[in-house]
């Protein structure tokens, strides 16, 4: 079974630059999550979508983050414009439903310069 | 948020058994306890769940207190690519959603 796929693997950037993410789920599944992990600290939910829609964003800063997930199957994560605390790693997850076993993509490390 | 306490680190002998505390003194009854690790340079990886009853799996056993405050992830016998950090979460289930502290930092030692 194809795990959960995220790309880049690795992004550099200027500050004030723009950058986006891209998340292909395991095939199926209903619910996409997007975590950010900062050096040293546990994941951090940003948002949650149940196919297309979105369950909860409480903890994305939406003056600069933005999110879709188009057709219920493929996510992207934009921001606009990158700030140097926005160094860190974004990992993507997907789960068959609402509840149950997350499965986590590799992640993708941003550093901002 | 639904808190859960660990200890910063751990060490433990490569072939012994490990157990990894977690405190969830404000866990409701309908919370789900899981555990995830992360090995370095990796995403989150289940581990195990449960929510009264011990659970055991291929990985690791799950023992839950009776008043379920506490529970306790065991590693029955660590091997050296059991070095990982290991988040306890508590899930709520109104949504799913994981709320991960900073975990457990296991090193296993040769």
């Amino acid at each position: 079974e194809a795990g959960v796929a995220q790309s880049p693997r690795y992004k550099i950037i200027e500050k004030r630059q723009s950058v986006a993410f891209w998340c292909n789920p395991i095939s199926g599944h209903a619910t996409l999550y997007w975590y950010q992990q900062i050096l040293g600290q546990g994941p951090k939910l940003l948002i949650q979508f149940q196919n297309n829609g979105v369950v909860d964003d409480s903890q994305l800063p939406k003056d600069r983050f933005s999110a879709e997930r188009l057709k219920g199957v493929d996510s992207t994560l934009k921001i606009q414009p990158a700030k140097l605390e926005d160094s860190a790693v974004y990992l993507c997850a997907s789960s068959l439903d609402w509840a149950g076993r997350q499965f986590f993509g590799p992640g993708t490390r941003l550093t901002v310069l | 948020d639904a808190k859960t306490t660990q200890p910063n680190s751990m060490e433990s002998n490569e072939e012994e058994p490990v157990h990894l505390p977690c405190n969830h003194s404000t866990i409701s009854g309908t919370d789900y306890i899981h555990w995830y690790r992360q090995l370095p340079s990796q995403g989150p990886e289940y581990v195990i769940h449960g929510l009264t009853s011990n659970v055991n799996n291929r990985m690791a056993s799950l023992a839950i207190a009776e008043d379920r405050k506490s529970s306790t992830l065991i590693l029955h016998r660590a091997t050296l690519r059991d070095a990982a950090v290991y988040y306890c979460i508590l899930e709520q289930l109104t949504g799913n959603q994981f709320y991960f502290g900073t975990g457990t930092s296991l090193t296993v030692i040769p």
